[in-house]
């Protein structure tokens, strides 16, 4: 199994760009998470989806939309990049809801110039 | 979402117990407590979890308080790959059942060979 994985590792945008960052896992898990960390400051959650074709909003979902069109994927977009969106993004995923881990990515180290 | 107080760092000597304190004084009955580390540079990974009464696995053991307002994560014999930052959380697997894991500041251990 390779768990969680992200793509890309790295990632330079321009103010006003677009991308999307993917998270894939091979566990089966229906609960999703994207998260965000700033340099010196714990993880914050932008959006989650607890099953296929459902997505809702986290602590700091503006700027960014999410989709989970198929189980195993859940995507991150970035519409038009600020340079406050440079961060780290963390994709998790769980099997459970309440209890029970979470498994996360190596991360996307993403800067907006 | 109840919260979580932790120290900011602590260092410990290599091969010797380390004891990770968090206060959560206004814990709710629904409320789990987890631990969580961060690697440099690698996304958090699942240390342990418990509800009401002591949990021990292969990493480290979790004593809780008999009034569940404060939790001791344990490393019994830390290694310097125990250098990490470690996460106290407070998950709450009634009513909103989304399993987002919320994140502090955490405590940043040094290990010192």
């Amino acid at each position: 199994n390779a768990g969680v994985t992200q793509t890309p590792k790295f990632r330079v945008l321009k103010t006003g760009q677009s991308m999307t960052l993917l998270c894939a896992q091979d566990m089966n898990h229906e609960y999703m998470y994207w998260y965000r960390q700033d340099p010196g400051m714990g993880l914050r959650l932008i959006h989650y989806s607890v099953g296929e074709g459902t997505t809702a909003k986290g602590e700091v979902p503006d700027g960014y939309n999410v989709s989970r069109l198929k189980k195993q994927n859940f995507l991150l977009g970035l519409e038009s990049a600020a340079p406050s969106q440079t961060s780290v993004y963390f994709c998790a995923s769980s099997l459970t809801s309440g209890f029970g881990e979470q498994y996360f990515g190596p991360g996307t180290r993403l800067t907006v110039t | 979402d109840a919260k979580t107080t932790q120290p900011n760092s602590m260092e410990s000597n290599e091969e010797e117990p380390v004891h990770l304190p968090c206060n959560h004084s206004t814990i709710s009955g629904t409320d789990y407590i987890h631990w969580y580390r961060q690697l440099p540079s690698q996304g958090p990974e699942y240390v342990i979890h418990g509800l009401t009464s002591n949990v021990n696995n292969r990493m480290a053991s979790l004593a809780i308080a008999e009034d569940r307002k404060s939790s001791t994560l344990i490393l019994h014999r830390a290694t310097l790959r125990d250098a990490a930052v470690y996460y106290c959380i407070l998950r709450d697997f009634g009513s909103s059942n989304t399993g987002k894991l919320i994140f502090g500041q955490g405590t940043t251990l040094q290990v010192k060979p």
